[in-house]
């Protein structure tokens, strides 16, 4: 098993770009979960996907943060404008029921 | 309120000894507790879960206290070893089944000394 997969591992950006996160979470799991991990706050949840729906998104920072699963193997975390204070370790993490499994996280610096 | 406070921010323990996390939580809806490890580079990976039914569950050198009355519940690590070195996090939620909603704790540096 592959394990959930996340691209890419590594982004720098300079502020006021787009930057698009990408995810495969595991297959057969029909949860999908965007969350972002800082020093400050640890980790926080962004937004939870089941059966390829949104279904909370309240922990989206701001409108410059979207996120899409337009299927069950993929999904999408955007941000547009990115910001400095955005700059984090954003990991998706998949389940189906039992323990939530989380991919190896893409590092964002923006500058 | 769905705060899950998490005790010490780190720890240093020499190789064989116990490893001792604590967490608090204030929302006696919860249901679900599980302990997440995560080492420099990775995501965290579940560790172990319990849930309120019993008052404690090992697997391997790893178990898990859970005091419903205090709402508190700690991770042991028996025989610590180096390869223990991570950072662990406990969380919480109302499961129904689910990992949605989960609250993390803040985590916990394990550092275990040769």
């Amino acid at each position: 098993d592959a394990g959930v997969i996340q691209s890419p591992r590594h982004e720098v950006t300079e502020m006021g770009q787009e930057v698009t996160l990408r995810c495969k979470p595991i297959s057969g799991h029909n949860s999908l979960f965007w969350y972002r991990q800082t020093m400050m706050r640890g980790l926080e949840l962004l937004i939870y996907f089941n059966n390829n729906v949104p279904i909370d998104d309240s922990g989206m920072p701001e409108d410059r943060f979207s996120a899409k699963m337009p299927n069950a193997s993929f999904s999408t975390l955007k941000i547009q404008p990115s910001e400095p204070r955005d700059s984090a370790v954003y990991f998706c993490a998949s389940s189906l029921t039992g323990g939530m499994y989380f991919g190896p996280g893409t590092r964002l610096t923006v500058t | 309120q769905q705060q899950v406070k998490q005790s010490p921010q780190s720890l240093i323990v020499q190789k064989g000894g116990i490893s001792i996390i604590n967490c608090a939580y204030e929302n006696t809806a919860f249901d679900y507790f599980p302990w997440y490890q995560q080492f420099p580079g990775k995501g965290p990976a579940l560790l172990i879960a319990i849930r309120p039914d019993v008052s404690e569950k090992k697997e391997g050198r790893f178990t898990i206290s859970f005091n419903k009355s205090a709402k508190q519940f700690s991770l042991h690590i028996m025989d610590s070893q180096p390869g223990d070195s991570a950072t662990y996090f406990c969380a919480a939620n109302r499961s129904g089944g689910s990992n949605y909603k989960l609250t993390f704790g803040k985590g916990t540096l394990l550092t275990v000394n040769p």
